[in-house]
């Protein structure tokens, strides 16, 4: 079935590192969606990429949608302690109106 | 203060019980959902409604039930049949459907022993 594969599972970082998180999709999607969810809590929706090859940036945060539109990255610079928790993608099949495919998370890890 | 809301936020019960998750939004959203999350691992869809009176089976649906009588309300069952009913229950709403972003609860998580 189509599916999201996300890596890493975890990473952990010394505060000021960089991140970065990954989604590989088995089949061209729609659009990506990104969300993070807090130790404890739930998922927050970041952002949402469309076009082939988009960036876009928030402060910190750099997100990518790739030109097959089948794989995306969301990179994060000089992490700081209010970044951890898990993040995860979420795509919509271009070939199908059923769901989203969510993946299974990375978990962002501060090293004290 | 728009958004939505779960109860309870911690929920035990016995096992053979039916128990019912409340979920309710008031952001005037079409869509509703509710996902299963286990320890350490992404979300699965149990269900889903785009519009009231209607709703559809995700990929994990056996041994729950739903209903969608008011655009504001979308309670989930979790009845006896669900083998591995353990698990932190997330309800999410939307204006359209996949192509846009969700909204969550706060999540209810429910022990059965």
């Amino acid at each position: 079935g189509q599916q999201v594969m996300q890596i890493p599972q975890y990473q952990h970082v010394q505060e000021g590192e960089d991140f970065t998180t990954y989604c590989n999709s088995s089949t061209t999607l729609s659009n990506i969606q990104w969300y993070k969810q807090r130790p404890g809590g739930h998922p927050v929706f970041l952002i949402q990429l469309v076009k082939s090859g988009e960036v876009k940036k928030q402060k910190r945060l750099t997100f990518q949608f790739g030109e097959a539109k089948k794989n995306s990255s969301l990179h994060i610079t000089a992490t700081q302690t209010t970044d951890v928790g898990t993040y995860f993608c979420a795509g919509k099949a271009m070939d199908s109106n059923y769901q989203l495919i969510w993946g299974a998370g990375t978990k962002l890890i501060i090293k004290p | 203060d728009g958004g939505i809301t779960q109860s309870p936020k911690y929920l035990f019960r016995k096992e053979g019980q039916n128990v019912t998750l409340s979920c309710e939004q008031n952001l005037n959203h079409d869509a509703m959902y509710w996902y299963r999350q286990d320890p350490g691992q992404g979300l699965r869809l149990i269900y889903y409604s785009q519009i009231v009176n209607d709703f559809q089976k995700g990929d994990i649906a056996e041994g729950y039930s739903v209903s969608r009588e008011k655009k504001e309300s979308f309670p989930l069952t979790v009845t006896s049949a669900q083998k591995n009913p353990t698990a932190f229950y997330l309800c999410a709403s939307s204006r359209g459907d996949w192509a846009y972003e969700q909204y969550f609860g706060p999540g209810t998580r429910l022990t059965v022993t």
